[in-house]
C-alpha cells in the first residue's frame, strides 16, 4: 500500500540536542512538507520541497533543519536552536498542490 | 499570507444530530481542503473543493469561492466523527496550504 511513514512515533530529546525526524513515500509524489502542531493550534508550516535536492523556508524555520536527497525521503532535523521543540509534527506529500496525504506523525518531548 | 478562519472553535453533538462547520478566507484561493484529525492525531482529507458541492456518504462540503467561505456538513453524527476538523487553503500564486485553527468536534452516544 502506498501512504507516508513517520518514524519513530515518539522522541524525547535533552536540552542541546540535535535530533531527526524520519518522513518517508512511496506515492511518488514530488512535493514534501513539514508542518509543526502545538495543543490547540492549526499546523504550521516548517520547510517544503517540491523537488529533489531543493527547499524553501515556511513560516517557523527557524531551529530546523531539512535535506531532499532522494525523492521518497525528507528528513527534518531540530537543532538546539529551536527553544521550543515540544510538539506534534505531521510529514505531507502531495502531487503539486492538489490533495495532501499526511503520515502519522511524531510527538516530540524535551526532557 | 492568506488568513483562514474556522468557526466554532469546539462543537458537542448528541449522535444522530447534523452540524455544519465553518471555513472563512482572507483572499482568492485555487485550493481549498478539509481534513479530519482522529484523537491519535492522523490526518485524513476529507475533500479537495476549491469551488461547488461534493458528498461523500454522511459528508458533504460547499465553497462560494466568491464569498471567500467553505462549509463542512455532517449528517447523522456518529462517535467516529470526534476529532478535529481543519479547513486548509492555497493562496493563488502560492505554493502551500496555511491551515486553520480547527474546529475540534465531540460527538457523544
Amino acid at each position: 500500500d502506498g501512504g507516508i511513514t513517520q518514524s519513530p512515533k515518539y522522541l524525547f530529546r535533552k536540552e542541546g540536542q540535535n535530533v531527526t525526524l524520519s518522513c518517508e513515500q512511496n506515492l511518488n509524489h514530488d512535493a514534501m512538507y513539514w508542518y509543526r502542531q502545538d495543543p490547540g493550534q492549526g499546523l504550521r508550516l516548517i520547510y517544503y520541497s517540491q523537488i529533489v535536492n531543493d527547499f524553501q523556508k515556511g513560516d517557523i524555520a527557524e531551529g530546523y533543519s531539512v535535506s531532499r536527497e532522494k525523492k521518497e525521503s525528507f528528513p527534518l532535523t531540530v537543532t538546539s536552536a529551536q527553544k521550543n521543540p515540544t510538539a506534534f509534527y505531521l510529514c505531507a506529500s502531495s502531487i503539486t498542490d492538489l490533495g495532501y496525504t499526511f503520515g502519522s506523525g511524531t510527538r516530540l518531548t524535551v526532557v | 499570507g492568506i488568513q483562514v478562519e474556522q468557526s466554532p472553535p469546539d462543537l458537542i453533538l448528541q449522535e444522530g444530530a447534523n452540524s455544519t462547520l465553518r471555513c472563512n478566507f482572507s483572499d482568492s484561493v485555487n485550493n481549498l481542503q478539509w481534513f479530519h484529525q482522529n484523537p491519535w492525531g492522523q490526518l485524513i482529507n476529507l475533500f479537495y473543493i476549491p469551488s461547488g458541492t461534493k458528498q461523500n456518504g454522511r459528508l458533504s462540503a460547499t465553497t462560494v469561492a466568491t464569498e471567500r467561505y467553505s462549509l463542512l456538513y455532517i449528517s447523522s453524527s456518529q462517535t467516529t466523527d470526534s476529532g478535529v476538523y481543519f479547513c486548509a487553503a492555497l493562496r493563488s500564486g502560492y505554493s502551500t496550504l496555511t491551515f486553520g485553527k480547527g474546529t475540534m468536534l465531540l460527538v457523544s452516544p
